[in-house]
């Protein structure tokens, strides 16, 4: 059971142009949206996380968009750079049972010089 | 410097032998957790420790078992049992306090059984 939807697989844009990366979910308990930066062959990294009571949150090039009546949260990477190539991974959590994360299915990007 | 580790970074294993994955924290965090990633997908869950000598099943717990005896390791073994074991095994940890949520993660343990 996938609670947490991700798209797309994959994207390719040009160096300084706008991936945008949509999840959505179903379970209307999640109450914290983080997302997951990750390099080949390296574990994921904490990005930017954001709570269902704020419309948007920035930080440096990240933004996270959260509409909360459509149930949807997306990552947008402003002016992006080849460096940003990278598997990236919203998630989802819950107060209770140990805040254990539902992981979206990935998307990777590649930024194109 | 505080962190994460995972060791070894890959380990080769025969089919039928049961192997033991390292994870091992100095962030003083209380909760943690491994979980399998497979080529081109998410992250899965296996299990999950909130304190000390204390644990749950996470969506696919079969064929692997794990302790927690001090708050820095949790290790996991994969047994025989599980089926399709090479996979990258991933452990994080999280401070239980205060409302956060950030969960931490090692760099990882890439598993091949043949």
């Amino acid at each position: 059971q996938q609670q947490v939807k991700q798209s797309p697989q994959s994207l390719i844009v040009q160096k300084g142009g706008i991936p945008i990366i949509n999840c959505a979910y179903e379970n209307t308990a999640f109450d914290y949206f983080p997302w997951y930066q990750q390099f080949p062959g390296k574990g994921p990294a904490l990005l930017i996380a954001i709570r269902p009571d704020v419309s948007e949150k920035k930080e440096g090039r990240f933004t996270i968009s959260f509409n909360k009546s459509a149930k949807q949260f997306s990552l947008h990477i402003m002016d992006s750079q080849p460096g940003d190539s990278a598997t990236y991974f919203c998630a989802a959590t819950t107060p209770n049972a140990g805040n254990m994360l539902t992981f979206g299915g990935g998307t990777r990007l590649m930024v194109k010089p | 410097d505080g962190g994460i580790t995972q060791s070894p970074k890959y380990l080769f294993r025969k089919e039928g032998q049961n192997v033991t994955l390292s994870c091992e924290q100095n962030l003083n965090h209380d909760a943690m957790y491994w979980y399998r990633q497979d080529p081109g997908q998410g992250l899965r869950l296996i299990y999950y420790s909130q304190i000390v000598n204390d644990f749950q099943k996470g969506d696919i717990a079969e064929g692997y078992s794990v302790s927690r005896e001090k708050k820095e390791s949790f290790p996991l073994t994969v047994t025989s049992a599980q089926k399709n074991p090479t996979a990258f095994y991933l452990c994080a940890s999280r401070l239980r306090a205060g409302g956060r949520y950030e969960q931490y993660f090692g760099p990882g343990t890439r598993l091949t059984v043949t």
